[in-house]
């Protein structure tokens, strides 16, 4: 297994209050990236990172915002939970290039009450 | 962004059958991959095409990359229980740094 751990695996949080998920990695991949998965919509990207410090917006991003300030971490931050960001979240990992693959996490489940 | 439809988004078939879903891109890929979700897990890559034309297997799971770029097939044969999941494609965009994946086909089969 590709060395990817999601924190937590599962969390419940009210709406208003702030959320982070994290992402860490031991295989020191360039790019990292958050998606959510709902019913209907496979995986969609929130947003990515190719280098530390180095972010950009996916086609869901309103809502969240990301830090990576070290190869192997890579944060998702819901600043103020809704309901609408009940999902689960999964992180990859990935090497720059055409040819290359992405490897998963196991996944979190957000729920927001 | 570049948008992956897949088709069926559900099968339900009996164990033995074969099984084929196909994914076309609204912009041409360079490289089409093929993943498989377990329940409760993350997506695993099954199959990588990296050549217009291409077709790949991995046991009973064959993939072809469609000569237009544009879209993808993958076909599984002789169907088990454990061919049970969700099965994506997916692709690097134009740029190679974003990574698309489709809606998923939702498959089950029967014992």
């Amino acid at each position: 297994d590709a060395g990817i751990t999601q924190s937590p695996r599962h969390k419940v949080t009210e709406t208003g209050t702030p959320v982070t998920l994290r992402c860490h990695q031991t295989e020191n991949h360039r790019y990292m990236y958050w998606y959510r998965q709902d019913p209907g919509h496979g995986l969609r990207l929130i947003h990515y990172s190719y280098g530390v410090k180095d972010t950009d917006k996916g086609e869901v991003s309103d809502g969240y915002s990301v830090s990576r300030s070290k190869t192997e971490d890579f944060l998702l931050t819901l600043e103020s939970a809704t309901s609408s960001q009940t999902s689960v979240y999964f992180c990859a990992i990935r090497n720059p290039g055409q040819n290359t693959e992405a490897f998963f996490g196991q996944g979190t489940r957000l729920t927001v009450v | 962004g570049q948008q992956l439809n897949q088709s069926p988004q559900s099968m339900f078939i009996q164990e033995g059958e074969d099984v084929s879903m196909n994914c076309t891109s609204s912009s041409i890929f360079n490289t089409w991959l093929w993943y498989k979700q377990d329940p409760g897990e993350g997506p695993v890559l099954l199959i990588a095409l990296y050549k217009a034309g291409e077709l790949t297997s991995n046991g009973r799971l064959t993939a072809q990359f469609g000569i237009t770029r544009k879209d993808s097939f993958l076909n599984i044969s002789a169907s088990i229980p454990s061919d049970v999941g969700i099965y994506f494609c997916a692709g690097p965009g134009y740029n190679f740094n974003k990574f698309y994946f489709g809606s998923g086909t939702k498959l089950n089969v029967k014992p």
